[in-house]
C-alpha cells in the first residue's frame, strides 16, 4: 500500500499569505493519478486538483498542483478566508491502490 | 445538476447491520462511467475508502472491511446503497458517497466530483 505522508500538520498562515503544502508518497506515484480536496468542518471534501495539476471545475486560479514521483505540491497563492480548511492529498493506482493522505489543516494565524 | 444524498439511521447498535442508502439525481447510474462510491471518516481523523460500485455492478471493498461489506445498486431507484455487517463503536464515522469519474482516455484520474453531504451514524447500545 502507498503511503501518502502530508506535511506540516498543520499551517498558520495570515489572509494574503502563500501556503505550500506538501504530499509525499512512500513510493512513486503517476502524477496522473494524484487529487487534492479541500474540506471544510461539517462540510464534505471538495474536490481541487487531479492530475496532480489539472483544477477541478469551478476552482479559483490560486489554487495550483504540482510534482512528480513521490513528492507533490499544493499551493495557494494568496489566501482568502474561505481557504482555511483541511486539505488531503490522494492517489489512484487503480482499484485496489488507492489512499489519501493524513490531511494538512490550515488554520488563521 | 448532479446531487448525492446520502440517508439510513444515524444510530446503530452493536453487532447490528448499518444500511446507507445513497440517492442519485441528475444522472443515471446506468448510464455508465462512474465509480459510485462510499467514504468514511472517524470522528476527528482521516478519509477511509471502503469501497464503489459501478454501474455494471461489478463491486470493490476495502480489504480491511471486505468481509463486512456489501454495496449494491437498484438502477430504478438510480439509488447504491452501503451495509456493514456486525458493526462494533469503531464504526461510528460521518458516511459519504461520491461519485469518483476515474481513469478517462487522456489516461488522467479525474477524482472523485460530486459528494453528499455525508451523515453521522453512531453505533452504541
Amino acid at each position: 500500500e502507498i503511503v501518502l505522508t502530508q506535511s506540516p500538520g498543520t499551517l498558520s498562515l495570515s489572509p494574503g499569505e502563500r501556503a505550500t503544502l506538501s504530499c509525499r508518497a512512500s513510493q512513486s506515484v503517476s502524477s496522473t493519478f494524484l487529487a487534492w480536496y479541500q474540506q471544510k468542518p461539517g462540510q464534505a471534501p471538495r474536490l481541487l486538483i487531479y492530475g496532480a495539476s489539472r483544477r477541478a471545475t469551478g476552482i479559483p486560479d490560486r489554487f495550483s498542483g504540482s510534482g512528480s514521483g513521490t513528492d507533490f505540491t499544493l499551493t495557494i497563492s494568496r489566501l482568502e478566508p474561505e481557504d482555511f480548511a483541511v486539505y488531503y492529498c490522494q492517489q489512484y493506482g487503480g482499484s485496489a491502490l488507492f489512499t489519501f493522505g493524513t490531511g494538512t489543516k490550515v488554520d488563521i494565524k | 445538476q448532479v446531487q448525492l444524498q446520502e440517508s439510513g439511521p444515524g444510530l446503530v447498535k452493536p453487532s447490528q447491520t448499518l444500511s446507507l442508502t445513497c440517492t442519485v439525481s441528475g444522472v443515471s447510474i446506468s448510464s455508465g462511467g462512474y465509480y459510485w462510491t462510499w467514504i468514511r471518516q472517524h470522528p476527528g481523523k482521516g478519509l477511509e475508502r471502503i469501497g464503489y460500485i459501478y454501474y455494471s455492478g461489478r463491486t470493490y471493498q476495502n480489504p480491511s472491511l471486505k468481509s463486512r461489506v456489501t454495496i449494491s445498486v437498484d438502477m430504478a431507484k438510480n439509488q447504491f446503497s452501503l451495509k456493514l455487517n456486525s458493526v462494533t463503536a469503531a464504526d461510528t464515522a460521518v458516511y459519504y458517497c461520491a461519485r469518483d469519474r476515474g481513469i478517462l482516455l487522456d489516461g488522467y484520474y479525474y477524482g472523485m466530483d460530486i459528494w453528499g453531504q455525508g451523515t453521522t451514524v453512531t453505533v452504541s447500545s
